[in-house]
Parts: structure tokens; sequence; C-alpha cells
């Protein structure tokens, strides 16, 4: 069955620090791969997306994931993580065939939280 | 100002109260879905559109009915309300999933309450 995991429920990080949270997808057919963010109460917003080609990506906000095929990962990265960082992001992967349904099947999600 | 709109965003119902949640893009996308996001579950999808009047299930339809008659508002209907229902609603619009290099905008999300 199609699924995607995110290990880490939660996460806390200090600000100025490093981040890298991780995403595991199982998909038989070629994925097109998803990073949202959910601030609180708000809507999901797309952080980057990959579809084929270099597999490092660049998304806004200085985020960036990298897709490695041979491990099944998807794993977003920040070099320096700022306050307004801390929300709950979500890794989603969709067919890439034509003709596919659009459903987009989403992992659990990661809570950041960033410490002062 | 390109945007996907639910209305009401807040709403608190009794069992058994028929609802709709309404949903509404100005892209004129021709792809349209409803999903349901509850804590340690992640994002699940209810409903999808392909176009007007085209509609199928996803994987968590029971109790939900959409409509689509119109390109650009893709309601949700709950006819019988119950509390397993409680949950925040998103509603999402997209080019036609068949072509490349698509994606998914969100809606700003529906928080309902069934007691």
């Amino acid at each position: 069955a199609q699924s995607v995991t995110q290990p880490d429920i939660h996460i806390t990080v200090s600000e100025g620090a490093s981040l890298e949270l991780r995403c595991n997808y199982s998909y038989g057919a070629t994925p097109y791969l998803f990073w949202y963010v959910q601030s609180p109460g708000q809507g999901l917003q797309l952080l980057l997306k990959y579809f084929s080609g270099d597999t490092l990506v660049q998304g806004i906000k200085g985020f960036e994931a990298e897709f490695k095929r041979s491990q099944s990962s998807f794993n977003l990265r920040k070099p320096s993580v700022h306050w307004s960082d801390a929300a709950e992001y979500f890794c989603a992967v969709v067919s890439g065939r034509a003709g596919n349904t659009g459903k987009l099947i989403f992992g659990q999600g990661t809570t950041l939280q960033v410490k002062p | 100002e390109a945007q996907v709109t639910q209305n009401p965003r807040y709403l608190i119902t009794v069992t058994g109260k028929k609802l709709t949640v309404t949903c509404s893009q100005n892209m004129n996308h021709e792809y349209m879905s409803w999903y349901r996001q509850d804590p340690g579950l992640g994002l699940r999808q209810i409903y999808y559109s392909m176009n007007v009047e085209v509609t199928d299930k996803g994987d968590v339809p029971e109790g939900y009915k959409v409509s689509r008659k119109e390109k650009r508002n893709f309601p949700l209907i709950l006819e019988s309300p119950s509390p397993n229902q409680t949950s925040l609603y998103f509603c999402a619009s997209s080019r036609n999933p068949g072509q490349s290099y698509y994606e998914q905008y969100f809606g700003p999300g529906t928080r309902l309450t069934v007691t």
C-alpha cells in the first residue's frame, strides 16, 4: 500500500541551529513529492516539490529537500532555523503517472518547536 | 489574488443537523478535493472531483456528500453529522492531475465540532 512515514512526531531545535525533518515513502510508481507547512491556525502552504530532474530542490523560506530514490526518502533541511519556523510540517506524495486521481498521501506530520 | 476560500471557518453543531461547508476557487482549476485532518493521522482524502459533474470517493467518504455543478465551487455536505466527524477540513484545488508539474492549493480550513 502507498504510504508516507514521518518518523519524528515532535522535534525541538534551538534558534540558529540546523534542521532536518525525515520523510520516507512507499510508492511503486514514479512519485511526485511535496513538503507543506501548517502554522498554528493556518492552512497548508507549499514549501517545495519534486517532480523530476535535480534531486536537490530549493523551496521558500530557505528550505531545501533531497530526493533519494535508493532510500525512498525526501528529507527537508534548513541550515539555520528561525523562531517563525515553529509549525507542523507534512510530507506528501502523489502518483506521477498520467491519469492519476490527484490524491495526496500525507505523512502524520512533524511538529517543530524552536527554542530561543 | 489566487486563492481557495472556505466557509464557515469554524462551526459547532449538534448530531444529525445537516450542514454544508462551501469551497470556492478563483484559479479556473479542473480538480478539487476535500481532506480531513485528525491528530496523528495527517490528512486523508474524503472526495475529489476531476471536473464539473465528475466526482469520486477518496479514502474516507462515509457520511459525506459532494457536488460539482460549477467549476469554481465544491461544497461538502454532511447530511447527518456525528461526533466522529469532528475534525479540521481542508479544500484543495489544482490543474488536471493528469498533467505534469501541478500542485494543489489549499484553503484555510474549517474546524467542525459535532456534539
